[in-house]
């Protein structure tokens, strides 16, 4: 069965530090994997996909198909990176959302 | 230019009640869905429509019914409204299904008292 896995619930980070929200899928075909943020009380909106590669506000992900992951990194924090994350499995016909990471950056 | 609505913002109403909250996207998407997101911050589908056919229902209870009058547009009825529909109810679209952005509604808070 298609599973999306966050196991931390919450992570705090100080402004500056590296930081790294995990991720884990488990699903036997090619998945589509995206990270989504939701800033406070705002929309959830896409971050990255895997697909496209691209940085998004100094986020990278990489998939790795060995370890069925897809790690979001940033090497810097920032204040503003506080959000709650999504990592989310898309399939031919199905989303599957993770339960979220709350980041928190203390100044 | 919002991408994707939904009314209302807030919703308090009384267990029992039947209510509906609407959904517009003005992307020319093909496909709609809804969310549940609950007090922990859970993203749950509820369901998604294609081209005004119903692709997805994951276990939701029937007091729920998705009603799309076209493919802009994907309300959401409950009926009998209980304490634990409490939640925010997000809509969101994409262009096709699976594999595709999702581009997400501000969302709905709703209260049952």
């Amino acid at each position: 069965a298609q599973r999306v896995t966050q196991p931390e619930k919450l992570l705090s980070v100080f402004k500056g530090a590296p930081v790294e929200l995990k991720c884990n899928y488990s699903y036997s075909g090619s998945p589509e994997l995206f990270w989504y943020v939701q800033y406070s009380r705002q929309r959830l909106q896409l971050l990255l996909r895997h697909i496209s590669r691209e940085s998004i506000k100094g986020f990278t992900a990489d998939l790795n198909k060995g370890e069925t992951s897809f790690h979001l990194k940033k090497p810097f924090a920032q204040e503003e990176d506080s959000a709650m994350y999504y990592c989310a499995l898309s399939t031919y016909d199905k989303v599957i959302f993770g339960p979220g990471t709350s980041l928190s950056v203390i100044p | 230019d919002t991408a994707v609505s939904q009314t209302p913002k807030y919703l308090v109403t009384q267990m029992g009640n039947d209510k509906s909250i609407k959904c517009e996207q003005n992307l020319g998407h093909d496909t709609m869905y809804w969310y549940k997101q609950d007090s922990k911050k859970f993203l749950k589908i509820m369901f998604s429509y294609n081209n005004k056919e119903l692709i997805i229902n994951e276990t939701v209870p029937n007091r729920f019914s998705p009603k799309s009058p076209d493919k802009a547009h994907l309300n959401l009825h409950i009926n009998s409204l209980e304490l634990g529909d409490s939640a925010v109810y997000f809509c969101a679209s994409s262009r096709a299904g699976g594999g595709d952005t999702q581009y997400f509604g501000p969302g709905t808070r709703l209260t049952v008292l």
